[in-house]
């Protein structure tokens, strides 16, 4: 267990739709970023925050979108989807700005129907 | 544009024996890399990592070696073990940035 939390674990939805996934961090670590991991793809980094700041952005559509809360637990939304959204969404947290090493949760599988 | 490359998808070797997973990667300005395990229906999980300003990192049976001139990383794990059986990501970071980027990732089988 990674101490990260993802829900949901899974989601089926259509296309055109709007879906939140959620990210708590390992009690302690102030960063969380967002990967997607699509069919015979490697982990496409999308975005990180850092105590509630964005750090770096990746390759994010501006469909998609995120935030950190005060709390430090994390939001990825995604908007207007597309089929070829349907992908494992990592979120992974480490303790500092940098990422020597990233603590992940088990994903969040969507599928857009 | 794929800065981190896995090209080999998939690797099988004997129990006992040595598996060796590759990385190549394009960005000179790299200076922190990383190997990460993902079973099935789990998050990747930290192995092991280098600095650019090492060539070789030691961890049991895990070595990281690390050749800047060609851009290439390497995982070596000796003995192999069935349940090294995962799928193996190399990932290349800029420490001063927030981006860790990662390959395609190997899928290594050891075999009883």
């Amino acid at each position: 267990d990674s101490g990260v939390t993802q829900t949901p674990k899974h989601l089926i939805t259509a296309t055109g739709q709007r879906v939140t996934l959620r990210c708590s961090p390992r009690s302690g670590d102030l960063s969380v970023y967002w990967y997607q991991q699509s069919l015979d793809q490697g982990l496409q980094f999308l975005i990180q925050y850092y105590n509630g700041e964005e750090r770096a952005k990746g390759n994010i559509l501006e469909r998609f979108s995120a935030q950190q809360f005060p709390d430090l637990h994390s939001e990825l939304n995604l908007s207007s989807l597309e089929l070829g959204d349907s992908a494992l969404y990592f979120c992974a947290s480490s303790l500092g700005g940098t990422n020597e090493k990233l603590f992940f949760g088990s994903g969040t599988q969507l599928s857009v129907l | 544009d794929q800065q981190v490359k896995q090209n080999s998808p998939s690797l099988s070797v004997q129990e006992g024996r040595i598996s060796i997973l590759n990385c190549d990667y394009t960005n000179s300005m790299f200076d922190y890399f990383l190997w990460y395990k993902k079973y099935p229906a789990e998050g990747p999980t930290f192995l092991i990592s280098i600095s650019s300003i090492k060539d070789k990192n030691e961890d049991g049976r895990f070595t990281v070696f690390l050749n800047k001139s060609a851009k290439h990383l390497s995982l070596h794990i000796v003995p192999s073990q069935p349940g090294d059986s995962a799928v193996y990501f190399c990932a290349a970071s800029l420490l001063s940035t927030g981006k860790l980027i990662f390959g395609q990732g190997t899928t290594l089988q050891v075999k009883p």
